[in-house]
């Protein structure tokens, strides 16, 4: 069984830029979330999907969007990149067995916006 | 709106001494908590969520709806217990969409 992989594992991008993120899910596991984790804070909440489709997000705008395909991998996309997006990426997969299930994460990518 | 804060963001403690690491939290709806911790240059794992009123690693969590608290315990700290530990809420509801404090790092001196 292979846990949850992240790609890349660091980036840097100029602002105003896009950048695409990729998460692949644990084995067995149909739902991804996304978090951001800026310097000295705690992971914040981007959105999360299940079976292919957005299933909650957090207080992010628009521009940061996503995906999840038939093999429950996943993409977080940013448009118009801003310095403040400079944060560490995280995903998380979770089976499919209730809502207390524990999520397991990837080691993240880092994201630096210049 | 839901809230965690992790009021210390360091906590140094003596090998033997006992820990304790505070969280409260704000949620109108039923919550589900959980700590959540990272060691040196791994991931981010799952210590122990307040539904399964479990001990892990010796750690236990008590769930204070009265005082919105849900505070890490272990009597007695060991040096492999220096980590970075995050409280989270996730809603009942949404469930695993978790809403995490700042975090406090652990630092256990020999």
């Amino acid at each position: 069984e292979t846990g949850v992989t992240q790609s890349p594992t660091h980036l840097i991008k100029t602002r105003g830029q896009q950048v695409t993120l990729r998460c692949s899910s644990q084995s067995g596991h149909n739902t991804v979330s996304w978090y951001q984790q800026a310097l000295g804070q705690g992971p914040q909440f981007i959105f999360q999907y299940y079976r292919e489709e957005e299933n909650g997000r957090g207080n992010f705008p628009p521009r940061f969007s996503g995906l999840q395909f038939p093999n429950y991998s996943s993409e977080l996309n940013v448009n118009a990149l801003e310095l403040d997006d400079s944060a560490l990426y995280l995903c998380a997969s979770s089976p499919p067995t209730g809502p207390n299930t524990e999520a397991f994460f990837g080691q993240g990518t880092r994201l630096t916006v210049v | 709106a839901q809230r965690v804060t992790q009021p210390e963001k360091l906590l140094s403690v003596f090998k033997g001494a006992p820990v304790e690491l505070k969280c409260n939290y704000s949620y109108s709806g039923s919550p589900e908590l959980f700590w959540y911790v990272q060691y040196s240059r791994q991931r981010l794992q799952l210590l122990l969520r307040h539904i399964s009123r479990e001990s892990i690693k010796g750690f236990t969590a008590d769930l204070n709806k009265g005082e919105t608290s849900f505070h890490l315990k272990k009597p007695f700290a060991q040096e492999e217990d220096s980590a970075m530990y995050y409280c989270a809420l996730s809603a009942t509801i949404t469930g695993n969409q978790f809403y995490f404090g700042t975090g406090t790092s652990l630092t256990v001196i020999p």
